[in-house]
C-alpha cells in the first residue's frame, strides 16, 4: 500500500491549460517535496514545503502543504510542452517511521500537448 | 549543487550474470545513500538504504544476497545485482545524503541519472 497517493495518475492536457495534481496520505509528514522527472534521468528537486499550510510559488508552478501536513498540491498555470514529465511527491517521514526516509508517492505523468 | 553519478548509464546483459553498478558523490560526503528502483511510468521504490561503513538496511521483500549493496567510502556506494534474470530488468536511481547539508526538517537528497538495466 502506497502511504501517498497522487491523482490524477495520468495527465493529458493541451499547452496554455491548467492542471492541479494532488498528493494525499494519511500520514503526517515533518515535510514534503515535489520533484520532476523526464525519461531515462533521475528526479529532479522541484520545492520543499515544511510549514502546514504553506505556498511556494516556482514561476508558473504553485505548490501548497495542507495545514494537517499530510497532503499537498501542485498547480501549474498556462502549461506548455516543457512540463511534460512524471511528478513525483516525496514525505520526509512519516512522522510515526522512519523520521528522515523520503517516501515517494505514486506519481503523476503529465503530458502537454502542442 | 551537488552532483550525483552513477555507472554505468545502462547495461544489457545475459540471464545468470551479474552486474555492478555504481553510485558516487562528487562534491560532498555522503553518509547515507539509497537505491531506488523504478519500473517505466511508475514511482520510485526504495530498495535499500546504506550508511558508510555499515551493512545496508533491506526494504521488505527485496532480498538482501540478490542486490548487495557496499558503501564502503563516503563517496561511492555500489549495488550488485547478482545471477540477473529478465524480472531484474528495471530502472536503478542512487540518491545521496550529506551530514554536512542536513537542515532541520529539511531533507536534501541529491539523486543520480539512473542505470537502465536490460537482463536478456
Amino acid at each position: 500500500t502506497q502511504l501517498l497517493e497522487q491523482s490524477p495518475q495520468f495527465l493529458s492536457i493541451q499547452e496554455g491549460e491548467n492542471l492541479t495534481v494532488y498528493c494525499n496520505s494519511s500520514s503526517v509528514f515533518s515535510s514534503l517535496q515535489w520533484y520532476r522527472q523526464e525519461p531515462g534521468e533521475g528526479p529532479v528537486l522541484l520545492v520543499t514545503v515544511v510549514t502546514g499550510g504553506e505556498v511556494k510559488k516556482l514561476k508558473r508552478l504553485t505548490f501548497q502543504f495542507g495545514d494537517a501536513r499530510k497532503d499537498s498540491s501542485l498547480h501549474i498555470t498556462a502549461a506548455q510542452t516543457g512540463d511534460t514529465g512524471l511528478y513525483l511527491c516525496a514525505g520526509v517521514g512519516p512522522s510515526s517511521g522512519s523520521a528522515r526516509q523520503l517516501t515517494f508517492g505514486s506519481g503523476t505523468q503529465l503530458t502537454v500537448l502542442p | 549543487g551537488a552532483v550525483v553519478s552513477q555507472h554505468p548509464s545502462w547495461v544489457i546483459c545475459k540471464s545468470g550474470t551479474s552486474v555492478k553498478i555504481e553510485c558516487r558523490s562528487l562534491d560532498f560526503q555522503a553518509t547515507t545513500m539509497f537505491w531506488y528502483r523504478q519500473f517505466p511510468k511508475q514511482s520510485l521504490m526504495l530498495m535499500a538504504t546504506s550508511n558508510e561503513g555499515s551493512k545496508a538496511t533491506y526494504e521488505q521483500g527485496v532480498e538482501k544476497d540478490k542486490f548487495l549493496i557496499n558503501h564502503a567510502s563516503l563517496t561511492l556506494s555500489t549495488l550488485t545485482v547478482t545471477s540477473a534474470h529478465p524480472e531484474d530488468s528495471s530502472f536503478y536511481i542512487c540518491s545521496a545524503r550529506g551530514g554536512d547539508r542536513v537542515i532541520l526538517r529539511q531533507e536534501t537528497q541529491y539523486f543520480g541519472p539512473g542505470t537502465r538495466l536490460l537482463v536478456l
